[in-house]
């Protein structure tokens, strides 16, 4: 069953700390994107990657990192320097980099308490 | 100016009938337009691309690309209460196509 799998679905936080949210792709492709939803706004970059071992800031990636070890896995971290993260946090694929057609995991849901 | 703007709604039509959603971006220099499906609570699903102007149509849904207008539209023809969703737009400029997404119009069909 290709796909992507996003986890947790739901998580809560202290201010204060960091959480790292899960992305997998059994779809071999080669981009992957961070992607932050909050009501009422479109969807907005945080991260992506063309390959492996390399990654680019989004429109938005203060208070976040990445990592790309692996074909398959891009984990984010949400740090304490991201002033407001509560968000629904999307994670997509593309075939290759600039080739448009995204596919999105099921989403994150982070709320800071 | 946002780069791509959508009307949010909510749009309310009559099951069976047409719904038109419309779309109208900033950077002329796109080459690629996307409409997404967002259901509550859901991730978006891709429902149509075009590139070139014109119309597409692929079964209920007909997405139509007016560049000199910088101007795109998804129809949804016989509208169903399952279509009751937000519509993400969705268009690729730049020198990455990357892609900027509007804020989205909430569509209610209506029993």
């Amino acid at each position: 069953d290709g796909g992507i799998t996003q986890s947790p679905k739901y998580l809560f936080r202290k201010e204060g700390q960091n959480v790292t949210l899960s992305c997998e792709q059994n779809l071999n492709h080669d981009a992957m994107y961070w992607y932050r939803q909050d009501p009422g706004q479109g969807l907005r970059l945080i991260y992506y990657s063309q390959i492996v071992n390399d990654f680019q800031k989004g429109d938005i990636a203060e208070g976040y990192s990445v990592s790309r070890e692996k074909k398959e896995s891009f984990p984010l971290t949400v740090t304490s320097a991201q002033k407001n993260p509560t968000a629904f946090y999307l994670c997509a694929t593309a075939r290759v980099f600039g080739a448009n057609v995204l596919t999105f995991g099921a989403g994150s849901r982070l709320t800071v308490l | 100016q946002k780069e791509v703007e959508q009307n949010s709604g909510p749009l309310s039509v009559p099951e069976g009938a047409i719904a038109s959603l419309n779309c109208t971006y900033s950077d002329r220099g796109s080459q690629s337009f996307f409409w997404y499906r967002q259901y509550s609570g859901k991730s978006p699903e891709l429902i149509m691309f075009i590139y070139s102007n014109g119309d597409k149509e692929d079964g209920r849904f007909t997405a139509q690309l007016n560049k000199a207008s910088q101007y795109v539209s998804l129809l949804i023809r016989d509208s169903q209460p399952s279509d009751s969703a937000t519509y993400l737009c969705a268009v690729g400029a730049g020198n990455n196509n990357d892609m900027r997404f509007g804020a989205g119009t909430r569509l209610t069909v209506k029993p």
